[in-house]
């Protein structure tokens, strides 16, 4: 059984740039929920997607997006990056909307200068 | 809102010397409550699921129970290995489809040799 990966591992950039995080989903789930996670604290959830279609969200601005492909894969991606997007942002996933348990990845480690 | 508080902040232990870690909720419907373990730099990895009061579950050298506002992580003769950040989340009827985690800032343990 494959877990759920992530990439890049870690990243650096710029203030007003755009980034785009990827994730593979756990073998067999179908659905892909985003965290951001600041140091010291919580993850804070940003949005869950099931089918290919936004499920969900949390209280994040539009410049926070998304997409999932049909094998269940996902990016997350973010515009006008402020410095306060500096984050560590997870993907889980989980099996349909009726799973309970999420599955995190290792995460990305976004540095925004 | 839902609200998740877990305490103490940090805690270190000496091996072998059992504690408890707490997590207050306030949530309008418990769906069910996770416990995870994350270790620095890392995504949280899945422990636990609570779902109703007087559950328990254990794994290992950890225990976890559940009443209707708070949930404890008991840890018996802890050893150096449990050292991580522990991350309490709730999951809420109120949450719709979209089964997304609310989590408290966790509780830092070190366990000394």
């Amino acid at each position: 059984e494959t877990g759920v990966t992530q990439s890049p591992t870690h990243l650096i950039k710029t203030r007003g740039q755009q980034v785009t995080l990827r994730c593979s989903s756990q073998s067999g789930h179908n659905t892909v929920s985003w965290y951001q996670q600041a140091l010291g604290q919580g993850p804070q959830f940003i949005f869950q997607y099931y089918r290919e279609e936004e499920n969900g969200r949390g209280n994040f601005p539009p410049r926070f997006s998304g997409l999932q492909f049909p094998n269940y894969s996902s990016e997350l991606n973010v515009n006008a990056l402020e410095l306060d997007d500096s984050a560590l942002y997870l993907c889980a996933s989980s099996l349909g909307t009726s799973g309970y348990e999420q599955y995190f990845g290792p995460g990305t480690r976004l540095t925004v200068t | 809102e839902d609200q998740v508080t877990q305490s103490p902040e940090a805690l270190r232990l000496q091996e072998g010397e059992s504690s408890s870690l707490n997590c207050s909720y306030t949530v309008s419907g418990l769906r069910g409550l996770f416990w995870y373990r994350q270790d620095p730099g890392k995504g949280p990895e899945f422990l636990f699921t609570l779902y109703s009061a007087g559950e328990e579950k254990e794994k290992e050298r950890l225990k976890a129970t559940l009443t209707k506002k708070e949930s404890f992580l008991h840890i018996t003769a802890p050893k150096p290995e449990d050292s991580a950040t522990y991350l309490c989340a709730v999951q809420a009827h109120s949450s719709g489809s979209a089964r997304q985690l609310t989590f408290g800032s966790g509780t830092q343990l070190t366990v000394l040799p």
